[in-house]
Formats: C-alpha cells, structure tokens, sequence
C-alpha cells in the first residue's frame, strides 16, 4: 500500500536555528498535506500543496512540493519554543479520502 | 474554521468492558470521517473510514467486531471498543473534512480520546 516517509526521526535545534523535515514517496503523489501535533494534542492542519514545485509560506514555515511530487519538505526559519511538536506529512491512501501520515518528525527547541 | 468534537477526552475501563467514543462537526456535515489510533510517539494508523448510512471501512488488520463504528448521521460518528483488554489501550482520534480554506484541504481532528484498560 502506499507509503510516506519522513526523515528525520528527531530534531534537537536551539532556538533561533532553522529546521527541515522531509517527506518522500515511492509514488507519485497528487497532494500532500502537512500537520503538526503539539505534545499531548492532536494533529492540526498547516497546508496543503497541489502543484508540482509549489512553494507556500505561512510565517516562518516554507512548505514545498517536489517538481516529480513525490517529495515535499517543511523549513521552520529561526525556530521558537512554540514550534515544538511533531510534524507529519500525509499522502491519499488507497481508497477515496483516506490520508496515510508519515512517521513525523519530532522538533525540540532548546531556548 | 471547521470543528471537530470528541468525547470523551479520556477514559479508564475494565478489561472486558465495551467503550464508546463519540465524535461530532459542531458546524459543518460529514458524510465521511476517519477513526486513527496513536500508540505513545507514533504515527497516526487509520483504523477504518465511517460513512454515513453505511458499513464503515476498515482497514487491513483491524478487526471490525472489535471496533464497531456507526456513523447514523451526517454530524456524528461512534466507535465502540469491544471487550477491551489493555493491548487496545491507545490514543483514538476521529477525523473528518470541511470545505476548503486558504490552505486547501485539510483534515479537522478532534481532541483525541486517551484510553486505558485495566
């Protein structure tokens, strides 16, 4: 079935730094959404992105889509405290609707 | 923005006692939402996808007499464990989708409910 992975597992960076998490599919993707979960939340929706080799920014987070969209990656620039979470990418599934969520990555931001 | 909501927020049970989550769109209708399972520092794995007015779909390895789903209409969807025993004890989390913002098209989950049998 499909499968989205992300890398890297983990993400220790002192406030201020930059951060980028990368997700990548064996297949071609026809979007790919993105999410982060706080500790002890739930998955909150950032983006998505449609268009090969789209770029969209929100704030300090840049999100973007492979020109062959089986890849995309989120850059945080200048991290804060507040950004601590874990961050998942998501790809269509086998049915209709269905998302499948890659591993995420987990950022600590030290201040 | 769209809102999901779940209940209840956390339980505890016996083992061998049935569970039910409930999970509501407080302001928009959802013909379709989606029941995921968290385990401590994992990904989210989507259990099964509830359509309204018929059979849920579950996906590969998740035993639907254990996990019934019911989704009677277009604002709530239930999933009842069954039975429980401690090796189901989880992070359940609903999902379901509104129409479009300017971000595009996202998934709004609920708050999650934390399950523990005992």
């Amino acid at each position: 079935g499909q499968q989205v992975m992300q890398i890297p597992q983990y993400q220790h960076v002192q406030e201020g730094e930059d951060f980028t998490t990368y997700c990548n599919s064996s297949t071609t993707l026809s979007n790919i959404q993105w999410y982060k979960q706080r500790p002890g939340g739930h998955p909150v929706f950032l983006i998505q992105l449609v268009k090969s080799g789209e770029v969209k920014k929100q704030k300090r987070l840049t999100f973007q889509f492979g020109e062959a969209k089986k890849n995309s990656s989120l850059h945080i620039t200048a991290t804060q405290t507040t950004d601590v979470g874990t961050y998942f990418c998501a790809g269509p599934g086998n049915y209709g609707q269905n998302f499948v969520f890659g591993p995420g990555t987990r950022l600590s931001v030290l201040p | 923005g769209a809102v999901v909501s779940q209940h209840p927020s956390w339980v505890i049970c016996k083992s061998g006692t049935s569970v039910k989550i409930e999970c509501r769109s407080l302001d928009f209708q959802a013909t379709t939402m989606f029941w995921y399972r968290q385990f401590p520092k994992q990904s989210l794995m989507l259990m099964a996808t509830s359509n309204e007015g018929s059979k849920a779909t579950y996906e590969q390895g998740v035993e639907k007499d254990k996990f019934l789903i019911n989704h009677a209409s277009l604002t709530l969807s239930t999933l009842t464990v069954t039975s429980a025993h401690p090796e189901d004890s989880s992070f359940y989390i609903c999902s379901a989708r509104d129409t479009p913002t300017g971000a595009g098209w996202g998934y709004t989950f609920g708050s999650g409910t934390r399950l523990t049998v005992v």
